[in-house]
C-alpha cells in the first residue's frame, strides 16, 4: 500500500529559530500533497495544498510567510515554520494523494506520522 | 454551522461489543465518504472508503451511507482494547476544488478490557 514518511517526527527548538519538515511519498507519485495542523484532542485543519511545481494554496488565515511550502518533485514536500514562536508549537501532518482512486475521482489520502513541534 | 458534524465523545464500551460511530453532513454534493483511525501522537490511517450510498464491509468493520438522510455510519464488530483511538469521518465531492477533504471533529473511542 501506499506510505508517506514524514521526518522528524519530534522537534524542540528555540524561539526564532526555522524548522523544516519533510513529507515523503515512497511507493507513488503524488501530484498533490497536504499540510495540516492537529492541536490536542481536535481535529485536523487544513493549512495549505501544495502541488507539485507551483505555488502552495494557503488557506484562509494560514499565513504564507510563517509556513512555507515547497514540493519540488513528485515525492518530496516540505514545511518550513520560519522564526518560530511557543504559539507554533502543535502537531503537523502531512498527505499526500496519488490523484484519483479506481478513477471514480475520489480523494483518498494517505497520512504521515506527524511532526510534534515545540518551540521554548 | 460545520459541513461535517461528529461527537466527540469519549465513547467508552467493553471489549467484545460494538462500537457505532456517525456523522451528519450539509453539504449534498458529497460523494464520496472515508473513516481514517488516528491512534494518539500518530497520523490518521485509512480505515474505510466508500461511494455514494450503501454498506460496505471490511473484517469487523461496516460503513454505511445514507445520503438521502446525509448520515454515515461505522460500526466496528467484535470491539478489541487495541480499537482504542480517535475515529475521524471523511468526504469529499467530485472532483472537488483542490481535492479537498473535509473532516469531521473526530470522536474518541476507549475499549476497555
Amino acid at each position: 500500500g501506499a506510505v508517506v514518511s514524514q521526518h522528524p517526527s519530534r522537534v524542540i527548538c528555540k524561539s526564532g529559530t526555522s524548522v523544516k519538515i519533510e513529507c515523503r511519498s515512497l511507493d507513488f507519485q503524488a501530484t498533490t500533497m497536504f499540510w495540516y495542523r492537529q492541536f490536542p484532542k481536535q481535529s485536523l485543519m487544513l493549512m495549505a495544498t501544495s502541488n507539485e511545481g507551483s505555488k502552495a494554496t494557503y488557506e484562509q488565515g494560514v499565513e504564507k510567510d510563517k509556513f512555507l511550502i515547497n514540493h519540488a518533485s513528485l515525492t518530496l514536500s516540505t514545511l518550513t515554520v520560519t522564526s518560530a514562536h511557543p504559539e507554533d508549537s502543535s502537531f503537523y501532518i502531512c498527505s499526500a494523494t496519488s490523484g484519483l482512486a479506481g478513477g471514480s475521482g475520489a480523494n483518498v489520502l494517505t497520512f504521515g506520522a506527524g511532526s510534534r513541534l515545540t518551540v521554548l | 454551522q460545520k459541513e461535517v458534524e461528529q461527537d466527540p465523545g469519549p465513547l467508552s464500551v467493553p471489549e467484545g461489543a460494538i462500537v457505532s460511530l456517525n456523522c451528519t453532513y450539509s453539504n449534498s454534493a458529497f460523494q464520496y465518504f472515508m473513516w481514517y483511525r488516528q491512534y494518539s501522537r500518530k497520523g490518521p490511517e485509512l480505515l474505510m472508503y466508500t461511494y455514494s450510498s450503501g454498506n460496505k464491509e471490511d473484517g469487523r468493520f461496516t460503513a454505511q451511507v445514507d445520503k438521502s438522510s446525509k448520515y454515515i455510519s461505522l460500526f466496528i464488530r467484535d470491539s478489541q482494547p487495541s480499537d482504542s483511538a480517535t475515529y475521524l469521518c471523511a468526504m469529499s465531492a467530485p472532483r472537488a476544488a483542490g481535492n479537498k477533504l473535509t473532516f469531521g471533529g473526530g470522536t474518541r473511542v476507549l475499549v476497555k478490557p
